[in-house]
């Protein structure tokens, strides 16, 4: 199977500032690269999906990039509801894997 | 809107089976594969099964092959996971999630919804 590693498991930022959040796979799966955001409380939140593409209702803060085994979510300028954690998810091969996850938390 | 709500969720003993439903209103069920996902307590997402839009085609977990069995009845836009023989590490929240592209694939998606998720504790 394939295993995602996400980095930093947390990330203690101040709103205004900017997040980079990574995930890499153990083998090339092309752009088949989702991104999840997950509220404490609340159901995964689709953002990006195909390594880039934001999802219907996504705000334009939120970009992602890569390729092949190597992804980074960008979240230019952090707002309150920003804060959460957020998983990657691998759609190239069965069985689909998530990352263990990032906890983004205000500094 | 998209509604995904499950039930059927409890407390279980090891060896025991439960039956999960996921009600779907808001989107035309038979046209989208669906998925079971799940949540340990503090721990991350895990994904569990997905069935295609006849349920022709089921894939599963490994650790969960030959206990569990995901089905769906489109007429009734109910989606299902029949799990027998539960185990301590099967406790967890259970989500359900449709994919977002419509149509066959024998490759997984991403999920664009999901329910507020329906929780199992399996202990004694």
């Amino acid at each position: 199977e394939i295993v995602l590693t996400q980095s930093p498991s947390t990330l203690s930022l101040s709103s205004g500032e900017r997040a980079t959040l990574s995930c890499r796979a153990s083998e090339s799966i092309s752009t088949y690269l989702v991104w999840y955001q997950q509220r404490p409380g609340q159901a995964p939140r689709l953002l990006i999906y195909d390594a880039s593409t934001r999802a219907t209702g996504i705000p334009a803060r939120f970009s992602g990039s890569g390729s092949g085994t190597d992804f980074t979510l960008t979240i230019s300028r952090l707002e309150p509801e920003d804060f959460a954690v957020y998983y990657c998810q691998q759609r190239g091969n069965w069985p689909v894997t998530f990352g263990q996850g990032t906890r983004l938390e205000i500094k | 809107e998209v509604h995904l709500v499950e039930s059927g969720g409890g407390l279980v003993q090891p060896g025991g089976s439960l039956r999960l439903s996921c009600a779907a209103s808001g989107f035309t069920f038979g046209s989208f594969a669906m998925n079971w996902v799940r949540q340990a307590p503090g721990k991350g997402l895990e994904w569990v099964s997905s069935i295609s839009i006849n349920g022709g085609s089921t894939y599963y977990l490994d650790s969960v092959k030959g206990r569990f069995t995901i089905s769906r009845d489109n007429a009734m836009k109910i989606l299902f996971l029949q799990m027998k023989n539960l185990r301590a590490e099967d406790t967890a929240l259970y989500y359900c999630a449709k994919v977002a592209v419509p149509g066959y694939s024998s490759s997984p998606s991403h999920f664009d919804s999901w329910g507020q998720g329906t929780p199992v504790t399996v202990s004694s």
